[in-house]
């Protein structure tokens, strides 16, 4: 089955670019989303499709997928940017949805 | 706006089961597929259970199958998780989430915690 891997955590200053992958076999065959979960909140959705932004989410925000790496890249990190993010694929081979462990980014 | 708010989490005792409920506003209900996806403490997401806009296709994430059944009355706006045999390692909190482009899931309820012992 489909494993996807980010790296558990990820820190970075304020106002410096954050980068956070998501690993998986051929995963640039397959639209990849990202969520960003604040603490003791749910979480919402930052990507869809590899790239696109839904409606409300900063320009800061910009998705990439190619070969077996998807990264989620902030530009010009926050400090309300810090929360665990997650990017996830839908499986068309098992009709199941796959979630990454997750990364905690802590903006120093 | 679209809200989604779940209900129905408790404590049960091992083997127990409960019924979580998830109803929606804000939106057309019967156009959507919707998921059950849970977050057991201090872990990551985990997907549940998908059900389609007209409740008759559906996928359960293996760890569950066969214990968990997932349900929808298009004419309550409202979605439905039937958890039974309940395990320890069921403990999290559920979120509803509808899906949208390319299978993600683009609005999220606040969740509703289920906590399984003794």
């Amino acid at each position: 089955s489909l494993v996807l891997t980010q790296p558990p955590s990820v820190s970075v200053a304020p106002g410096m670019p954050a980068g956070i992958t998501c690993g998986g076999d051929n995963i640039g065959d397959k639209s990849v989303h990202w969520y960003q979960q604040k603490a003791g909140q749910a979480p919402t959705l930052v990507i869809y499709d590899d790239a696109e932004r839904p409606s409300g989410i900063p320009e800061r925000f910009s998705g990439s997928n190619s070969a077996n790496t998807a990264t989620l890249t902030i530009s010009r990190v926050e400090a309300g940017d810090e929360a665990d993010y997650y990017c996830q694929v839908f499986d068309t081979y098992s009709d199941h949805y796959v979630f990454g462990g997750g990364t905690k980014l802590t903006v120093l | 706006q679209v809200n989604l708010v779940e209900s129905g989490g408790a404590v049960v005792q091992p083997g127990g089961s409960l019924r979580l409920s998830c109803v929606a506003s804000g939106f057309a209900f019967n156009n959507y597929g919707l998921n059950w996806v849970r977050q057991a403490p201090g872990k990551g997401l985990e997907w549940v259970a998908v059900l389609s806009n007209d409740g008759t296709s559906q996928h359960i994430t293996d760890s569950v199958k066969g214990r968990f059944t997932v349900s929808r009355d298009n004419s309550m706006d409202t979605l439905y998780l039937l958890l039974t045999s309940l395990r320890p390692e069921d403990t999290a909190v559920y979120y509803c989430a509808r899906d949208w482009e390319g299978g993600s899931l683009d609005y999220w309820g606040r969740g509703t915690q289920v906590i399984v012992s003794s």
